[in-house]
C-alpha cells in the first residue's frame, strides 16, 4: 500500500501567517488523485483539495494545493482563526485507499 | 445536499461483531457513480480507510481487516452498513461513513464512537 508521510505532526502559528504542509508518498501517487481534509474536533472531515490542486466546492482561494508525484504541499496563504485544526492529505488513485497521520496546525 | 448519519450500539464486548448502520438522505445509495465508504478513526490516531461499497454492489476492503469486514447496503431503507467480526480493543474508534465519486469521499458524517470493552 502506499505509505503518506505527512509533515510536520504539529505546526504553531499566529493567526495572518502562512501555513506549508508536506506530504509525501512512498510511491507515485496515481493521476495525482492526492486529496486534502480539515478535520475539527467533533466534526466530519471536510475536503478542501482533490486532484492535488483542484478547491472543492466553497472552499476559499487561501487553501492552495500543489505537487505531483510522490510530493504534495498544501498552502494556507493567511490563517484565519477557523483553520486551526489538523489536515490530512489522502491518496484514492491506488487501492487500498490511504490517509497521512495528520497535522495539526495550532495556534501560536 | 446528501447527508449521512451513523449509527450504532456505542459499546461492544471484546470477540463480538459490532454493526453500524449509515442512513443516507438527499440521494439513493443505488443510483450514480458513488462509492460509499466506511473510515474510522482510533482515539489519538489518524484516519483509517476500512472500504468501500460501490452503487453497483460491488465492494472493496482494506486488506488489513478484508478477513473481518463486511459492508452491505438495504436500499429499502437507503443505508449502507458496516459489519466488524471478532473485534479487540484495538477496533475501539470513532467510525465515519462517507460518499464519494470520481474522487476522494466529499460528504462524511459527523461519526460514531464505538467502544470495545468488557
Amino acid at each position: 500500500e502506499i505509505v503518506l508521510t505527512q509533515s510536520p505532526g504539529t505546526l504553531s502559528l499566529s493567526p495572518g501567517e502562512r501555513a506549508t504542509l508536506s506530504c509525501r508518498a512512498s510511491q507515485s501517487v496515481t493521476s495525482s488523485y492526492l486529496a486534502w481534509y480539515q478535520h475539527r474536533p467533533g466534526q466530519a472531515p471536510r475536503l478542501l483539495i482533490y486532484g492535488a490542486s483542484s478547491r472543492a466546492t466553497g472552499i476559499p482561494d487561501r487553501f492552495t494545493g500543489s505537487g505531483s508525484g510522490t510530493d504534495f504541499t498544501l498552502t494556507i496563504s493567511r490563517l484565519e482563526p477557523e483553520d486551526f485544526a489538523v489536515y490530512y492529505c489522502h491518496q484514492y488513485g491506488t487501492l487500498p485507499w490511504t490517509f497521512g497521520q495528520g497535522t495539526k496546525v495550532e495556534i501560536k | 445536499q446528501v447527508q449521512l448519519q451513523e449509527s450504532g450500539p456505542g459499546l461492544v464486548k471484546p470477540s463480538e461483531t459490532l454493526s453500524l448502520t449509515c442512513s443516507v438522505s438527499g440521494g439513493s445509495v443505488s443510483s450514480g457513480n458513488y462509492y460509499w465508504s466506511w473510515i474510522r478513526q482510533p482515539p489519538g490516531k489518524g484516519l483509517e480507510w476500512i472500504g468501500y461499497l460501490y452503487y453497483s454492489g460491488s465492494t472493496y476492503y482494506n486488506p488489513s481487516l478484508r478477513s473481518r469486514v463486511t459492508i452491505s447496503v438495504d436500499t429499502a431503507k437507503n443505508q449502507f452498513s458496516l459489519q466488524l467480526t471478532s473485534v479487540t480493543a484495538a477496533d475501539t474508534a470513532v467510525y465515519f461513513c462517507a460518499r464519494g465519486g470520481g474522487g476522494p469521499p466529499h460528504y462524511w458524517g459527523q461519526g460514531t464512537l464505538l467502544t470495545v470493552s468488557s
